[in-house]
């Protein structure tokens, strides 16, 4: 079955200081790849997305993210972190046409040490 | 400025009893979808709607209700029949229906069974 995995639940990271999270899918072909962000008590905003094309997305606020087929990853990074950045970030994964058929994972949370 | 509204923000219900959440938006988004989100999981997909009238359910569909008589409007009746509704419940839509069609949330509404 198609799945998606954010192997960290929690990571805090000093500000000013680099970050990337993980996220790993299951699944044959190429699938369609979120991120999404959701702060405290707030819906979900789209940071970026791949369909297909360059493997390296831009994304809102200064994210990107990195298609690797061997890997089955599609890391979110951004170079230097402000406390703003604090809150809950989602991967998806859309395996079909529909978007009914969108998968999300469990969410990490990212706290910024002042 | 366009968007999705939810209400309430926060809602308090007796065990036993039927409560409505409200999702509308003004995007002219043909596809709206109910999620639920509980703490360390992604978010379930609950019912889905494409078109007017029409609604189809997700992943975790038992104990809930939906209706769309208009197109801007997707109300949630979260039933008797849900053993454990307390959770937080996030409304999108997206413009087609289709796994690249970007979602847009609402802010959500946070049940609790008291």
């Amino acid at each position: 079955a198609q799945s998606v995995t954010q192997p960290d639940i929690h990571i805090t990271v000093s500000e000013g200081a680099s970050l990337e999270l993980r996220c790993n899918y299951s699944y044959g072909a190429t699938p369609y790849l979120f991120w999404y962000v959701q702060s405290p008590g707030q819906g979900l905003q789209l940071l970026l997305k791949y369909f297909s094309g360059d493997t390296l997305v831009q994304g809102i606020k200064g994210f990107e993210a990195e298609f690797k087929r061997s890997q089955s990853s599609f890391n979110l990074r951004k170079p230097s972190v402000h406390w703003s950045d604090a809150a809950e970030y989602f991967c998806a994964v859309g395996v079909e046409s529909s978007a009914s058929k969108i998968i999300f994972g469990s969410g990490t949370r990212l706290s910024i040490r002042p | 400025d366009g968007g999705i509204t939810q209400s309430p923000k926060y809602l308090f219900r007796k065990e036993g009893q039927n409560v409505t959440l409200s999702c509308e938006q003004n995007l002219n988004h043909d596809a709206m979808y109910w999620y639920r989100q509980d703490p360390g999981q992604g978010l379930r997909l609950i019912y889905y709607s494409q078109i007017v009238n029409d609604f189809q359910k997700g992943d975790i569909a038992e104990g809930y209700s939906v209706s769309r008589e208009k197109k801007e409007s997707f109300p949630l009746t979260v039933t008797s029949a849900q053993k454990n509704p307390t959770a937080f419940y996030l409304c999108a839509s997206t413009l087609g229906e289709t796994s690249t069609d970007t979602q847009y949330f609402g802010p959500g509404t946070r049940l609790t069974v008291l």
